[in-house]
């Protein structure tokens, strides 16, 4: 069964300074890695996404992660957060094997700190 | 410019009384899903459509019922809501439902059950 881990819970970080979100999944196949935020009050927003190719992916508003087969990580990074990425980041996969669908960790709570 | 809208944004119902939320997308997208996410837990798929088709998850309580009556718009209705109920519900939607294609969400409904 396909499963996403995101092993911070709450992340607190000082404005301008770098940042790691970690997310981990299993799957035996080829998948598919999101990453979405959702800032208070409104929808999930696309990030970035890894479908093939390159393993390090660049996205939105600076961020990048990069995929990892032999550890199955998808780990976001950005290397200087502003006030504004105070959000919740979501990891997510999808393939063959989930059916298509997307499975969603449960969130890390960035909180920038000016 | 919003793309997948959901009404309203906060629904407070009582126990058992039914409630109806409501979501409409401007993308003309072919797929629409609804997630249902309580506090500090991932988003967990209840349906979707594609097209007219309904597919329903196996472990969608009965009490969850829904309608898209055309392209754009997609209901989601709790018959008998219980206190377990009380989540945000998130509607999403995807060009196609292949493990590709990105899911653009709008930005939720909470629901308060007393």
């Amino acid at each position: 069964a396909q499963s996403v881990t995101q092993l911070d819970s709450q992340v607190p970080v000082f404005e301008e300074a770098p940042v790691e979100l970690r997310c981990n999944y299993s799957s035996s196949v080829s998948v598919y890695l999101f990453w979405y935020v959702q800032y208070p009050n409104q929808g999930l927003q696309l990030l970035l996404k890894y479908l093939s190719g390159s393993t390090l992916v660049k996205g939105i508003n600076g961020f990048e992660a990069e995929f990892n087969k032999s550890q199955t990580s998808f780990h976001l990074r950005k290397p200087s957060v502003h006030i504004s990425d105070t959000a919740e980041y979501f990891c997510a996969v999808s393939g063959v094997d989930t059916g298509n669908q997307f499975y969603f960790g449960t969130g890390t709570s960035l909180t920038v700190i000016p | 410019d919003a793309m997948v809208i959901q009404n309203p944004r906060y629904q407070v119902t009582q126990f058992g009384k039914p409630v109806t939320l409501s979501c409409s997308q401007t993308l003309n997208h072919n797929v629409m899903y609804w997630y249902q996410q309580k506090s500090s837990q991932a988003p967990k798929l209840l349906f979707h459509y594609y097209d007219k088709d309904f597919n329903n998850e196996a472990d969608t309580p009965d009490n969850f019922q829904s309608r898209r009556p055309n392209t754009s718009f997609c209901f989601l209705d709790i018959r008998s809501p219980g206190l377990g109920d009380a989540a945000m519900y998130l509607c999403a939607t995807s060009r196609e439902r292949g493990a590709t294609d990105t899911q653009y969400f709008g930005p939720g409904t909470r629901l308060t059950v007393l």
